[in-house]
C-alpha cells in the first residue's frame, strides 16, 4: 500500500483565498484524522471520521474550517477564507480502529500551508 | 482529560551514546494506549510503537527499547548506541479507550540531535 497520500505537499496562498487540502487514507482503514502542527500549539487534532461520518470536530478552530469525507477513500479539509494564522503543517492520518485490534494511526507526509 | 508531558524539549548526544526520552502521561481511564512517533527532518510522522495499558512488558526492537511503568505513569524510550539517523523530533502520544474515542493526544515532542 502506498500509505496515506496528501496533496498538495506545499500550498502558498493569499489571505482571504479558499484553500482545499486533500487526503487519501490507506485502503481498508475506517478512521481518518486531520491534525495540524504549529510551533506554538504542537500537534492538535482538528477532526476525525469513522466510516466517513464525522465523530469529533471539537478541534476545528472556527467556522472557516470544514472537512468532508464523501467516501472511504477521500477526504478534504477546507479553509475559507484563509488567514495568516492558519499557516501550519496539516497532517492526515488513518487507522483500522480499536475494534480490529490496531489503534496506531499512520500519517501522510503533510501539507505545508503558508497564508500570506 | 488526557495529557502527555515530554519535559525534555531538546537533547543532544554524541554518536554511539545511549539516550533516554521521557514521557509522562495522565488519564482517568484504566484502559488506554501509548505510542511513540518519530518526525525526521523530512517532516513525516513515523509510527514506532504501540503499547496498551494491560501490557507492562518492556519492549526491545533493535537499538530501540521502551519502558512502560504504570506506577509512575511513564513510557520512556531509549535509543542504544545512537546514530546520526536517529536525529529527529520524537513524540509520545496517548489514546484513551472510551468507546468510539480513537483520537491521539500528543506530547510537545523532544528534539534529539545526534552529534557525529
Amino acid at each position: 500500500d502506498a500509505g496515506v497520500i496528501q496533496s498538495p505537499r506545499h500550498e502558498v496562498t493569499e489571505m482571504g483565498q479558499e484553500v482545499t487540502l486533500r487526503c487519501k487514507p490507506i485502503s481498508g482503514h475506517d478512521y481518518l484524522f486531520w491534525y495540524r502542527q504549529t510551533m506554538m500549539r504542537g500537534l492538535e487534532l482538528l477532526i476525525y471520521f469513522n466510516n466517513n461520518v464525522p465523530i469529533d470536530d471539537s478541534g476545528m478552530p472556527e467556522d472557516r474550517f470544514s472537512a468532508k469525507m464523501p467516501n472511504a477513500s477521500f477526504s478534504t479539509l477546507k479553509i475559507q477564507p484563509s488567514e495568516p494564522r492558519d499557516s501550519a503543517v496539516y497532517f492526515c492520518a488513518s487507522s483500522l480502529g480499536r475494534s480490529l485490534g490496531n489503534t496506531e494511526a499512520f500519517f501522510g507526509q503533510g501539507t505545508r500551508l503558508t497564508v500570506v | 482529560a488526557q495529557k502527555v508531558t515530554q519535559a525534555q524539549t531538546e537533547i543532544s548526544v554524541v554518536e554511539k551514546e545511549d539516550v533516554t526520552l521521557d514521557c509522562v502521561y495522565e488519564t482517568r481511564d484504566t484502559t488506554y494506549y501509548l505510542f511513540w512517533y518519530k518526525q525526521p527532518p523530512s517532516g513525516e510522522l513515523v509510527f514506532l510503537i504501540r503499547r496498551n495499558s494491560f501490557d507492562e512488558q518492556n519492549e526491545i526492537s533493535g537499538r530501540y527499547s521502551w519502558n512502560f511503568q504504570k506506577s509512575t505513569s511513564s513510557f520512556n524510550f531509549t535509543i542504544t548506541a545512537s546514530q546520526v539517523v536517529d536525529s529527529a523530533v520524537y513524540f509520545c502520544a496517548l489514546s484513551e479507550a472510551n468507546f468510539g474515542n480513537e483520537k491521539l493526544t500528543f506530547g510537545t515532542g523532544t528534539r534529539l540531535t545526534i552529534i557525529p
